[in-house]
């Protein structure tokens, strides 16, 4: 059981635009740390696609944004493209009594139709 | 370019060691933490702790303590990873990531699979 909540899967048709929450709590997200996201082609090493909650490194196309409230972070990517079919995973750090670290979302497998 | 490149897949026994390395380049190695992750197979992405490369010192995750050892070797700018006592579920691909920031990670490493099987 992850430290923060994806949903397992999430679909789209090629063109629309589909979003994808990480749900964390006051020890995480909420405590102010920021959320990371990577994505993970079939039998590849995930890839940085977003930082420090909506930040785009090179090369990365605008169609792939983020952004962070409270104890909850979302990815949105529009004019969606067979290509984009893979997992994504949210990452952020957690720090409570019982220790502190990088968390992992459970990741999301994005279908494109 | 920065790049991280690990050791090829390995298969061992129960009771077996191993160890995975992960070299750098592209970059000055010392100036950024390596951290270590691990994916079961068909499962998510699970943190296993880092180690500051500057002064060797590391850390691990709940879960990794013990038959886990993060080790470095500065003068050719790699890390490892060796395990211990392998059990089946330590079957896995592991990856190595440069920590940047706000402990985002890039790049990673292509990853190594671990096969543990009698």
């Amino acid at each position: 059981q992850s430290v923060l909540t994806q949903p397992p899967s999430v679909s789209g048709a090629p063109g629309q635009r589909v979003t994808i929450s990480c749900t964390g709590s006051s020890s995480n997200i909420g405590a102010g740390y920021d959320v990371h996201w990577y994505q993970q082609l079939p039998g590849t090493a995930p890839k940085l696609l977003i930082y420090g909650n909506s930040n785009r490194p090179s090369g990365v196309p605008d169609r792939f944004s983020g952004s962070k409230s409270g104890t909850s972070a979302s990815l949105a990517i529009t004019g969606l493209q067979a290509e984009d079919e893979a997992d994504y995973y949210c990452q952020s750090y957690d720090s409570s009594l019982s220790g502190s670290g990088v968390v992992f979302g459970g990741g999301t497998k994005l279908t494109v139709l | 370019q920065v790049q991280l490149v690990q050791s090829g897949s390995e298969l061992k026994k129960p009771g077996a060691s191993v160890k995975v390395s992960c070299k750098a380049s592209g970059y000055t190695f010392t100036s950024y933490a390596m951290n270590w992750v691990r994916q079961a197979p068909g499962q998510g992405l699970e943190w296993m702790g880092w180690i500051n490369t500057n002064t060797g010192n590391p850390t691990y995750a709940q879960g990794f303590t013990g038959r886990f050892v993060f080790s470095l070797d500065t003068s050719v700018s790699t890390a490892y990873l060796q395990i211990s006592s392998l059990k089946a579920e330590d079957t896995a691909v592991y990856y190595c990531a440069r920590e940047w920031g706000n402990n985002w990670f890039d790049p990673w490493g292509q990853g190594t699979l671990v096969t543990v099987s009698s």
